[in-house]
């Protein structure tokens, strides 16, 4: 079955305390992004990725890391959280940018 | 730069219509629409590429202004798994860096 798969769902941890959430997808689809949901704002791309080793910067990248070593992994890294990361989080994945995005269920991230 | 959606939300019966906009100050490529229902993912709907036709799917349909760069999102007959937020991404050209969604329009139906 064709997905895109992250872990955790659920997250509750401290600020500071580094942590990852992992995206991996079994299309071997080129494109992947993160995307941070929180009420009013919409869906806010975090950063992105054309193909193995090609990351860049979306919208919202502060406090964020991303690596891209394997096509279908595609790990966000929070270094130090802080509390204005807790929020809704998905991983997503297409052939192209432009073409059908396919989203994992997402995590929700708590930061006290 | 965030597209803009209107409205905010809207509540209908059903079997009642409505009509959700997409507004972007720059020229577009594409736009894209998703809707999320729930607690769960956004799931695609349609796709209306620069110079295409409007799209439809079961009595959802879409139309792509592009002079306006303007989309809009047209919802007949609504039932109640219409229920969810709708979101827009606008694309600037042919495979470009990225997919920049709107804030979305949540849309509830009673019964």
């Amino acid at each position: 079955e064709a997905q895109v798969t992250q872990n955790p769902r659920y997250l509750i941890t401290v600020t500071g305390k580094k942590l990852t959430v992992t995206c991996s997808q079994n299309m071997n689809h080129e494109y992947m992004s993160w995307y941070r949901q929180d009420p009013g704002l919409g869906l806010r791309q975090i950063y992105y990725s054309m193909n193995v080793e090609v990351t860049d910067k979306g919208d919202v990248p502060e406090g964020y890391k991303v690596s891209r070593k394997e096509k279908r992994n595609f790990p966000l890294i929070l270094e130090s959280p802080s509390p204005n990361q807790t929020s809704l989080y998905f991983c997503a994945s297409s052939t192209l940018s432009g073409n059908i995005q396919y989203f994992g269920a997402g995590t929700r991230l708590s930061v006290l | 730069q965030q597209p803009v959606q209107s409205p905010q939300a809207v509540i209908l019966r059903e079997g009642e219509d409505a009509v959700i906009n997409c507004s972007s100050s720059k020229a577009l490529y594409s736009v894209h629409w998703y809707r999320q229902k729930h607690g769960e993912a956004p799931v695609f709907l349609m796709i209306l590429l620069k110079g295409g036709e409007q799209k439809g799917h079961e009595k959802i349909s879409a139309s792509f202004n592009e002079k306006k760069q303007q989309s809009s999102l047209y919802l007949t007959a609504s039932q109640l798994s219409y229920s969810g937020t709708y979101f827009c991404g606008t694309e600037r050209a042919y495979n470009t860096d990225k997919l920049i969604f709107g804030t979305g329009t949540r849309l509830q139906v009673f019964p």
